[in-house]
């Protein structure tokens, strides 16, 4: 039972635009919402994250916006670079206490100069 | 360079064997965890270790088993190798145990041949 979904596996934008990655979750327990990007032969590197208090944290060109009535969040990268090409993962945690992530499939973005 | 070392980064074995990943966490960082990603896949989470004792466990088989020393590094035995167990296994580390980003190794890619 996939509890983080990606539901787009890939998306492509033009260099300067804005890359907007959608993530859903299920679990309403979750309260601790995190971003990875995964270049090829590396591991999965931390982005941004945002708890549940939260509807909305950015750090410079990134922004993850929370929807916790529609268990839903988004990650805005404005203004978009070719170095920004990877897969973007969506994870989330639970309340209870340990810290086990929940990955969603994750999204390949590519951006084109 | 997250701090994480995992070892070996290739391992190529055959059905029926068994085999055994390592992973030192980043200087300081008490839990471990372990994650499994398949072709395609997200990444699946095995287990977690903080300072030494199980914290929490996921979807591991119970061919698999790991554990964590008193230096903190932890070992993820894998047994009975079948072909599905092919996949890439990460290791991640982080501080404490709740509510916080984890750091990744690199990884360990395993085919089962």
């Amino acid at each position: 039972d996939q509890q983080v979904k990606q539901n787009s596996p890939s998306l492509s934008v033009q260099e300067g635009r804005i890359s907007i990655l959608n993530c859903d979750y299920t679990n309403s327990m979750f309260d601790y919402f995190l971003w990875y990007k995964k270049y090829p032969a590396e591991g999965p590197t931390f982005l941004i994250s945002i708890s549940s208090i939260k509807d909305k944290n950015e750090d410079g060109r990134f922004t993850v916006f929370l929807n916790k009535s529609a268990k839903h969040l988004s990650l805005h990268i404005v203004p978009s670079q070719p170095g920004d090409s990877a897969v973007y993962f969506c994870a989330a945690s639970l309340q209870t206490g340990a810290n086990n992530l929940f990955f969603g499939t994750g999204t390949r973005l590519t951006v084109i100069p | 360079d997250s701090g994480v070392t995992q070892t070996p980064k290739h391992l190529i074995t055959a059905t029926g064997q068994r085999v055994t990943l390592r992973c030192s966490p980043r200087s300081g960082d008490l839990s471990v965890y372990w994650y499994q990603q398949s072709l395609d896949q997200g990444l699946q989470f095995l287990i977690q270790y903080y300072n030494g004792e199980e914290r929490a466990k996921g979807n591991i088989l119970e061919r698999f088993s790991a554990q964590q020393f008193p230096d903190l590094h932890s070992e993820l035995n894998l047994s009975s190798l079948e072909l599905g167990d092919s996949a890439l296994y990460f290791c991640a580390s982080s501080p404490h145990s709740t509510n916080e980003k984890l750091f990744f190794g690199s990884g360990t890619q395993l085919s089962v041949l």
